[in-house]
């Protein structure tokens, strides 16, 4: 059983609409973080949470919102996505402070139409 | 240049084979290091962590070289669950500390 949950597990939405995914872990960790996975492609980094705060953003088009309203919650608030947007987003946790091992979700496969 | 560099493969072998991936990383200063495997369709697993002693687990044995900034999973007895994608993963240091670097991952497929 994995320790880091995500919701919903699959999502279609169009371009015009509002959607949020939701990741939980009970493992403790202090640094949770955004994936954007595309087929036959390694995970890309979007968003780290370290201690409940952004500490890094990958760039990322201003349609992807992150939230961590506690040390257990991250979110990724969906607006206005691109077709080009559809993927397998993960989330991990890990202990803070770099060189630990993080533990994924099973992901969203997300479909924009 | 990346960050970490795999062979992307495939490997296709037979049950009961010995088959080893490398992958290579281009910042020295890295201190941990990392092998996930991933199934069609699902999220990356941790399979092992690499220390700088090598380590052994089961079937799975790792290696570091730091001298070579080499790392390298040795899988014997192949089991048809072991096809899979093995990701080679580093951690980033000083302004990356944090980020994990993933290589491309190397398929591998056990036939009977």
């Amino acid at each position: 059983d994995t320790e880091v949950t995500q919701t919903p597990k699959h999502l279609v939405m169009g371009m015009t609409n509002k959607k949020s995914l939701k990741c939980e872990q009970h493992m403790g960790h202090r640094a949770m973080y955004w994936y954007k996975q595309k087929a036959k492609k390694p995970p890309e980094l979007m968003f780290v949470y370290s201690y409940e705060k952004l500490s890094i953003n990958e760039s990322v088009p201003s349609r992807f919102s992150p939230e961590c309203p506690n040390s257990s919650l991250l979110n990724l608030h969906l607006h206005a996505l691109q077709p080009e947007d559809s993927a397998l987003y993960l989330c991990a946790s890990s202990q803070p402070g770099g060189g630990q091992p993080q533990h994924f979700g099973d992901g969203t496969r997300l479909s924009i139409l | 240049r990346k960050e970490v560099e795999q062979d992307p493969g495939p490997f296709n072998v037979p049950e009961g084979a010995t088959v080893a991936f490398n992958c290579t990383y281009s910042n020295s200063a890295s201190q941990s290091f990392f092998w996930y495997r991933q199934d069609c369709r699902k999220e990356p697993k941790l399979l092992m962590s690499v220390y700088s002693s090598g380590n052994e687990d089961g079937r799975f044995t790792a290696q570091l070289n730091r001298a070579s900034q080499y790392i390298s999973l040795l899988i014997r007895d192949s089991k048809l669950s072991d096809s899979a994608t093995y990701l080679c993963v580093v951690n980033g240091r000083g302004s990356t500390l944090g980020r994990l670097y993933f290589g491309r991952g190397t398929q591998l497929t056990v036939w009977p």
